[in-house]
């Protein structure tokens, strides 16, 4: 089975420092997911990569894929309060019938 | 649209019992799952339903049952609750498989003492 693995798996960083998480995949990836969830609630979609070397950004969110190394990065620019949470990737199998979720990334921005 | 909604948010049950988790979603969406999350793990899947009537398992399904008879609902059944059950749970929904986004519940938190 596919398995991801996230790091760093905690994160600390100064308000308005920029940051850079990584999902790293066992398998191909077919599509991968960013989601960010606040503690103790839901996970919000952020962004789906399908393509190798596709990059998408999202206020000051960016993520890419680098399908040759089976691996993508979520990075953060000029990091705010409000970015504080768990931020966790998904893979799709080759069926595309289920998601495997990596272990997380816990990031707190201090103030 | 409400999304995707669970019930109830806390529940603390004793080894042996057994309880019924609640999904709806109103977004006449196809595929339903449920995820459990282990303290600072990531998620995991149950079970998943690709439509009314149709269920598969997931990852981790022992310990659980589902039952989807309609395209809203997709409840979670704990049956003999252990304490290896304490996690968070979560039902998701989306359009169809492959390369959509998934949309999740806020989540039931789940003791087992």
């Amino acid at each position: 089975s596919q398995e991801l693995e996230q790091s760093p798996q905690s994160l600390i960083v100064q308000e308005g420092k920029n940051l850079t998480i990584n999902c790293t995949s066992s398998k191909t990836l077919y599509g991968l997911y960013w989601y960010k969830q606040k503690y103790g609630e839901g996970l919000i979609f952020l962004m789906m990569l399908q393509k190798g070397g596709e990059e998408k950004s999202h206020e000051k969110i960016t993520a890419k894929l680098d399908e040759k190394k089976q691996q993508s990065s979520l990075h953060i620019t000029a990091s705010q309060p409000s970015h504080a949470g768990i931020y966790l990737c998904g893979a799709d199998n080759n069926a595309g019938n289920m998601l495997t979720f990596g272990g997380g990334t816990r990031l707190m921005v201090k103030p | 649209n409400a999304g995707v909604t669970q019930t109830p948010k806390f529940r603390i049950l004793k080894i042996g019992q057994s309880m019924t988790l609640q999904c709806t979603q109103d977004m006449n969406h196809n595929y339903m799952y449920w995820y459990r999350q282990d303290p600072g793990m990531g998620l995991k899947l149950i079970y998943y339903s690709v439509g009314a009537g149709i269920t598969d398992k997931g990852e981790v399904p022992n310990g659980y049952n589902v039952s989807r008879s309609t395209t809203e609902d997709f409840p979670l059944r704990l049956e003999l609750a252990a304490p290896s059950q304490t996690s968070v749970y979560f039902c998701a929904s989306s359009y169809t498989r492959g390369l959509y986004e998934q949309y999740f519940g806020p989540g039931t938190r789940l003791t087992v003492t």
